[in-house]
């Protein structure tokens, strides 16, 4: 069964940092992209990084982008994202994601993990 | 970024009902297009990728159409289990946008 489980959150105050991981099972971990996803409370879903399968390819979406980032060791099956200077705004659940497609590192996600809550509050 | 505009944003309907919601791009994704279900307190669950093909274990009253900017996901036959926050969602890139959401709700 291909599984995914975030760990890592938590309460940081403003300007703080945290390092999210995604431990991912039943599958080959390194043949497949990961990407990051976000849900603050109430709202809707936002992409926030993707890493391609071999970890040298790397995205972000223009809210994080030298802010976060995104690596994974294909050798442990874990993603990781880096979060530095952190923002009340950053305050969101977090979720990795598989992401399966026609072309590499474009695509669908699936499966998803259960995410990982991070608030940033003083 | 491609914009994705869902609507509507809510939708009350009852059980039987046929349901239709639509996503809209700002410029053309081909059928790079899929659609998820969340329910409150857990993740995002795929129903329909490439905009029409449905993915294994979804129930068949669940289909999706569309290509270029304009797309719809439709509900044959709503079920209890339906009742949702349903979302779409582009990649014809890299960098990959959602729609708003369309929460269903009991009428």
């Amino acid at each position: 069964e291909v599984n995914l489980w975030e760990s890592g959150g938590g309460l940081v105050q403003p300007g703080g940092s945290l390092r999210l991981s995604c431990a991912a099972s039943g599958f080959t971990f390194s043949t497949y992209a990961m990407s990051w996803v976000r849900q603050a409370p109430g709202k809707g879903l936002e992409w926030v990084s993707g890493v391609s399968g071999s970890g040298i390819n790397t995205y972000y979406a223009d809210s994080v982008k030298g802010q976060f980032t995104i690596s994974r060791d294909n050798s442990r099956s874990t993603l990781y994202l880096q979060m530095n200077s952190l923002r009340a705004e950053d305050t969101a659940i977090y979720y990795c994601a598989r992401v399966t497609g026609a072309a590499p590192g474009i695509g669908w996600f699936d499966p998803w993990g259960q995410g990982t809550l991070v608030t940033v509050s003083s | 970024d491609i914009q994705m505009t869902q609507s509507p944003s809510t939708l009350s309907a009852s059980v039987g009902d046929r349901v239709t919601i639509t996503c809209r791009a700002s410029q053309s994704i081909s059928s790079w297009l899929a659609w998820y279900q969340q329910k409150p307190g857990k993740a995002p669950n795929l129903l329909i990728y490439d905009a029409s093909s449905l993915e294994s274990g979804v129930p068949s009253r669940f289909s999706g159409s569309g290509s270029g900017t304009e797309f719809t996901l439709t509900i044959s036959s709503l079920q209890p289990d339906d009742f949702a926050t349903y979302y779409c969602q582009q990649y014809n890139s890299y960098w990959t946008t959602f729609g708003g959401g369309t929460k269903v709700e009991i009428k």
